[in-house]
Formats: C-alpha cells, structure tokens, sequence
C-alpha cells in the first residue's frame, strides 16, 4: 500500500521561511493534501495539489511537487509563532482513502 | 456550505462497555466518509471507509465496527471497549478534490 514519510521535527525562527518536505510511494496519487492539526482540534485543510502541477501558491504557502521523486513541500513564508502545529502531508490511495504521513511538528520560536 | 459535525467532543468510558461516535455532514450528498483513529504519537491511521450507504470497507482488523445508515451518517461503534481503543477518533469526508474533519473526539477508556 501507500506510504507515506515525513520529517517528525522542525524548528525555526519567527520571520524566517518553513519548509516541511514529505516523501509518497504511489505514483498514481492525484491528490495530495497539507494538514494543520493545532494542540486538541482536528485536522484543518490547509491547501491541496493535484499531480499535473509543479507549484501551488496560496498567500504566504507555497506547495511543490516532484512528481518524479515522488516528493512534496510545503513553504511557510514569514512564519509566525501562530503556525506552531503539527503539519500532515497526505495523499489519495485507492478509492479516494487519504493516506497520511505521521505529522512534523513545526515550533516557532519569537 | 459544507459542514461536518461530530460528537461527543470527549469521551470517558470504562473497559467492557459499548461506544458510539456519531458523525453527520451537511451540504453535500454522496460524500465519501471515513474514520481516522490518533493514537499517541500523533500518526493517523485509517479505520474504516465508506463510498455509500451500507458499504463499508474496514482497513485494520481490531475491535471496531462501522456503519453508514444514511448518506451523510456514519456511525463508530463497538460492543466491548478495550484499553487499546483510547485515542483521537476523527471523522472525515472527501468529495472530489475537497477533504475536511470533524474536530474529533477524544476518547479514554479507563
């Protein structure tokens, strides 16, 4: 089945960019998804990209795709400490089920 | 708008006793729905889905059940709770390119 790895931990600087990477298995994903999960809440969709796509930009996220390495990102411009969270990358497998990586914790520091 | 409701919000059950998670959408018809369970560690790992009503597609043997009674109902149950079942349960919905979650429901079993 699909299987899906991201990074567990990442720390930066307030202001500074955040860039949260995430590896796929399937090369037949279409869809592939970037999640906010703050402290106790659900998931929250953050943006998402279909497989025919490089780049996707949305204010201060910026998603790119490596359809040959099967690799995703997620940029965080100017991050702020409001973006501390966890961040799950996942991707559609089989009949339109959502595989997801096991999440990056993101803390900004002031 | 599409919204997606789940309840209760927390849960604290004693070991043997039944449990049923209940999650509804509204504004959309024939979603796909499905069931994540967080254990600790954060990873997300998928219980069951559902294309349909009735249909109901299970991806990990274990002490649960599902079921879909109508479109935009899905139903987390089991008949005996054990103390591996405590976690982070969400309910989720994908209708083409869009996937949203309920908030969750924290569930204990003590």
């Amino acid at each position: 089945g699909e299987d899906v790895e991201q990074s567990l931990f990442l720390s930066v600087r307030e202001g500074d960019s955040s860039v949260i990477n995430c590896t796929y298995t399937d090369s037949s994903s279409t869809y592939l998804y970037w999640y906010k999960q703050e402290p106790g809440a659900g998931l929250q969709l953050l943006t998402y990209i279909f497989s025919n796509m490089d780049m996707k930009q949305d204010q201060r996220l910026t998603v790119l795709l490596n359809k040959k390495d099967k690799h995703l990102s997620l940029r965080i411009a100017d991050t702020q400490t409001g973006d501390s969270a966890i961040y799950f990358c996942a991707v559609n497998s089989g009949y339109s089920t959502l595989t997801f990586g096991k999440g990056t914790m993101l803390l900004v520091s002031p | 708008s599409q919204t997606i409701h789940q309840w209760p919000a927390t849960l604290v059950q004693p070991v043997g006793s039944p449990l049923s998670l209940e999650c509804t959408v509204e504004g959309t018809s024939n979603p796909n729905l499905y069931w994540y369970r967080q254990a600790a560690g954060r990873g997300l790992q998928l219980l069951f889905y559902s294309v349909g009503i009735g249909q109901i597609s299970s991806e990990v043997p274990q002490n649960l059940s599902a079921s879909r009674p109508q479109d935009r109902q899905f139903i987390l149950s089991s008949k005996k709770l054990l103390l591996s079942d405590s976690g982070f349960y969400l309910c989720a919905w994908t209708q083409g390119t869009e996937a949203f979650f309920g908030q969750g429901t924290r569930l204990t079993v003590v």
